[in-house]
């Protein structure tokens, strides 16, 4: 399985751009690049995937590098809701979502 | 509307007592998944089912196990309780191991 490094916190202002990036650099070549985040008292929320070209969604964006050793996710404005711990996970073709420490996001009004 | 419905939010049993944790969906997903979440950490898988195949992961203690009835339902069952089993237990589903996976919000259980 592949080893995740992401930062422990980071801060944004409200309606900044924000960049979370993970270190993924055991990655195989077969892994998928999945992002969840998990608010205070909820359940972790599926954010966006990849596996080699950049991708959007309404929620985000993600950019992978060339070499796949690392990601960033991608948060265009952010706001108070996004406030959050965003997990970075690898994934093979297997069920299993493995979480590392992630990043928890604070967001300034 | 919540997709993946976990009852009830907050659960209290005494040490030792059995219990039982239950998880519904309304996606018809094949995979249901069980994560043990302990305070300040991440979740971790305790096991997951494929339609009825029931996947354990090497390190689930004994204590815990699932069932299956049906495609929507699933329950987490815990033997006897010990206070370092204080966690918040978390049903996801997805519709293929490798597709995103939907989280319930979880049931908390607290061990007296």
């Amino acid at each position: 399985d592949a080893k995740t490094t992401q930062p422990n916190s980071m801060e944004s202002n409200e309606e900044e751009p924000v960049h979370l990036p993970c270190n993924h650099s055991t990655i195989s070549g077969t892994d998928y690049i999945h992002w969840y985040r998990q608010l205070p008292s909820q359940g972790p929320e599926y954010v966006i995937h990849g596996l080699t070209s950049n991708v959007n969604n309404r929620m985000a964006s993600l950019a992978i590098a060339e070499d796949r050793k690392s990601s960033t996710l991608i948060l265009h404005r952010a706001t108070l809701r996004d406030a959050a711990v965003y997990y970075c996970i690898p994934q093979a073709s297997s069920y299993k979502l493995i979480f590392g420490s992630g990043t928890r996001l604070l967001v300034r009004p | 509307d919540a997709m993946v419905i976990q009852n009830p939010r907050y659960q209290v049993t005494q040490f030792g007592k059995p219990v039982t944790l239950s998880c519904s969906q309304t996606l018809n997903h094949n995979v249901m998944y069980w994560y043990q979440q302990k305070s300040s950490q991440a979740p971790k898988l305790l096991f997951h089912y494929y339609d009825k195949d029931f996947n354990n992961e090497a390190d689930t203690p004994d204590n815990f196990q699932s069932r299956r009835p049906n495609t929507s339902f699933c329950f987490l069952d815990i033997r006897s309780p010990g206070l370092g089993d204080a966690a918040m237990y978390l049903c996801a589903v997805s519709s293929e191991g490798n597709q995103p996976q939907h989280f319930g919000d979880g049931t908390r259980l607290s061990i007296l």
